[in-house]
Order: C-alpha cells, then structure tokens, then sequence
C-alpha cells in the first residue's frame, strides 16, 4: 500500500472556478511535504513545503494545508486559470529524508 | 541557480537495443542525483540515488543500470531494452534535506 494516496485521481473543472487537491500520508517519522506542479511533459515544479509545525501555506493562488495529527493535507487553488491543466503531486519525507509520491491528481482546467 | 539538463528529450528505440540517457547538472556541487521513472498516468518510481561519484544505490530490480562518472553527470543506461521500460525518464538533484529541483524529462518509447 502506497503510503501517501492523492484524490481525486483526476478533476475536471471550469476557468474561475476553486477547487481542493487532497493527500494523506501514513510516512512516519514525518518530516515535511510537498506540492509539486507538473505539466504534462515536463518535470516536476515545486509549489509549497511545509514542516510539522507549519498549517497553511500560500504560493500565489495555491495554498497547502497540513494536520499533521490526522495526517490529511490539501492544496486549494483560487480562480483557476488554464495555465493550472497539470498534475499536481504531493511528497512526503520521513526524519531519514526518504521521500515518498503520490500518484498525482491529473486537474484539468476547462474555459 | 541550479540547472538540470537531460537529453535526448524524446527517444524511441526498438525492443533489444540498449539505452543512455544522460543527465547533467549545473550550479551546485556534491548534489545527490536520482533517477525516477513516470509510467503513464502513474507516480514516480525511484530508480536509482546516488550520493557521490561512483556510489549508486539501485531502488528496483531491473535491466537498468546507472553510473555517476562526475560529480554533476549521472547516466542511466540499459544492454537491452524491453517494451516495459517506456516511460518518462525524470533526473532530479537535491542538496542534503532541501527541495528535490528536477530536470525536463526524457520521453522513451520501446517498440
């Protein structure tokens, strides 16, 4: 079993439009996670990192939630553009700082 | 700022044939350099880490094989392709616990 699962899988959505990206983890001992944005074809970009004591954090339209008691984290895009169309890929280090990927979350953005 | 060059960006080699993919990175020195794998609308598997010149640990057993000759340089290579291995080849630098910055991509079809 994977141990950060990403949902949804996939999402359709209108220009203009909000919508929330989640992960959960069972990575332990925890260290950080991280949001990455990758267009299809290219490599992965990183959007946010967030430690234990971090709950929020912003990047523009993107903001990263983190409960590390529930192990839960999303990430909350703002008025979606096109230019959002990617995969969006949450990566959890343990203390050691092996990292783990999620499948990813395919967004698609629709005018 | 760091810089992650991989080439060829797109390849396709027909089943049997053997492989190098070259990946090169600039400003930074001693970074640990990771090969990953992204099947199609799959996560990324780590392939292959290495932390130093000559120092290659390999993450899954398969036909592929890595070496790291300079300290900026990591290859990924194969004797004999098989139609498994297409995907999209991802190198990626870290220095010690900081954000994993990857490069372009490489686009393999086996066929």
């Amino acid at each position: 079993k994977n141990q950060v699962e990403q949902s949804p899988q996939s999402l359709i959505i209108l220009e203009g439009k909000n919508c929330t990206l989640q992960c959960n983890y069972t990575v332990s001992p925890f260290s950080n996670l991280r949001w990455y944005k990758q267009d299809t074809g290219r490599g992965p970009v990183s959007l946010t990192i967030m430690t234990f004591s971090e709950n929020t954090k912003s990047n523009g339209r993107y903001t990263a939630t983190l409960d590390a008691d529930t192990k839960q984290s999303s990430l909350h895009i703002t008025a979606s553009q096109l230019s959002d169309s990617a995969s969006y890929i949450c990566v959890v280090s343990d203390f050691w700082n092996d990292m783990r990927f999620g499948a990813g979350t395919r967004l698609t953005v629709k005018p | 700022s760091q810089t992650i060059h991989q080439w060829p960006a797109t390849l396709v080699q027909p089943v049997g044939s053997p492989l190098s993919l070259e990946c090169t990175v600039e400003g930074t020195s001693n970074p640990n350099l990771y090969w990953y794998r992204q099947a199609a609308g799959r996560g990324l598997q780590l392939l292959f880490y290495s932390v130093g010149i000559g120092q290659i640990s390999s993450e899954v057993p398969q036909n592929l094989s890595a070496s790291r000759p300079q300290d900026r340089q990591f290859i990924l290579s194969s004797k004999k392709l098989l139609l498994s291995d297409s995907g999209f080849y991802l190198c990626a630098q870290r220095q010690g616990s900081g954000t994993q910055y990857f490069g372009p991509g490489t686009r393999l079809l086996v066929l």
